[in-house]
C-alpha cells in the first residue's frame, strides 16, 4: 500500500478556499486517490475519490497532477461546519484484497 | 446512512467479560469491515469479512474475533474484554459503483 503523507493541521477562514495536499510518491499504476472527511462522534464520509487530472463534485475538487505522486483536496470557501479531520488514502479500488488504511489525516479547523 | 446500522452505540463492561458489536447493512454488500478509533492512532483495521464465513484479520485482530453468517451481519466479538479494548468502534461497507466507504455511526465501549 502506497503510504501517504499529510499536513498534521491547518487553519483557516470562513470563506477562504483551503488546500490540502497529500503526498504519496511511491503510487502505483493501479493507485487510486481517495478522501475522506470525519466530524468528532462520526464515522469517515467519502469525499472525493480520483485517478488523475482534475475530479469535481459538489462538495470539493482534486487535482492530480500528470506524476500522480500529490494530490490536492480543495474546499471552497468553508465554513465552520468544514472544521474535521480530511483523510488521503491510495490504493488500487480493483484489487479484492484492497483495505482502507487510515493514516493521521488533517485537522482543519476553520475560525469565524 | 446508505442502510448501514451499529448496535448498541454505547457499551460500558466489566474486564473480562465477552462482548458482542453487531453491524447491519440492508444493502447486500459483499465487503465489510471492522475498525477502532483511539486518540492519538487513527482509525486501525481489526478484521474485514469478504463473503458469507469468509473474515480475514486487519492490523489490530488480537483479542477479536469475528463472523459473518449472512450477507447483511457482521459480528465483532471481544471474547475477554481487557481496558486497552475501550474504544469507539466502526464498521463500514464497501460501495461497489463508486469502491468508497460507507461508515456506521459508531459504538463507544467502555471496559472498566
Amino acid at each position: 500500500l502506497a503510504k501517504t503523507t499529510q499536513p498534521i493541521s491547518m487553519d483557516s477562514y470562513e470563506g477562504q478556499e483551503v488546500n490540502i495536499t497529500c503526498s504519496h510518491n511511491n503510487i502505483a499504476t493501479n493507485d487510486y486517490i481517495t478522501w475522506y472527511q470525519q466530524f468528532p462522534s462520526q464515522g469517515p464520509r467519502f469525499i472525493i475519490q480520483g485517478y488523475k487530472t482534475k475530479v469535481t463534485n459538489e462538495v470539493a475538487s482534486l487535482f492530480i497532477p500528470a506524476d500522480r505522486k500529490s494530490s490536492t483536496l480543495s474546499l471552497p470557501r468553508v465554513s465552520l461546519s468544514d472544521t474535521a479531520v480530511y483523510y488521503c488514502l491510495v490504493g488500487d479500488l480493483m484489487d479484492s484484497s484492497y483495505k482502507l488504511i487510515f493514516g493521521s489525516g488533517t485537522r482543519l479547523l476553520v475560525r469565524p | 446512512d446508505a442502510g448501514i446500522t451499529q448496535s448498541p452505540r454505547h457499551k460500558v463492561t466489566e474486564t473480562g467479560t465477552p462482548v458482542t458489536l453487531r453491524c447491519h447493512q440492508t444493502e447486500n454488500h459483499r465487503y465489510m469491515y471492522w475498525y477502532r478509533q483511539d486518540p492519538g492512532h487513527g482509525l486501525r483495521l481489526i478484521h474485514y469479512s469478504y463473503g458469507v464465513k469468509d473474515t480475514d484479520k486487519g492490523e489490530v485482530s488480537d483479542g477479536y474475533s469475528v463472523s459473518r453468517s449472512k450477507t447483511e451481519d457482521f459480528l465483532l466479538t471481544l471474547e475477554s474484554a481487557t481496558s486497552s479494548q475501550t474504544s469507539v468502534y466502526f464498521c463500514a461497507i464497501q460501495d461497489t459503483a463508486n469502491y468508497g466507504y460507507t461508515f456506521g455511526s459508531g459504538t463507544r465501549l467502555t471496559v472498566v
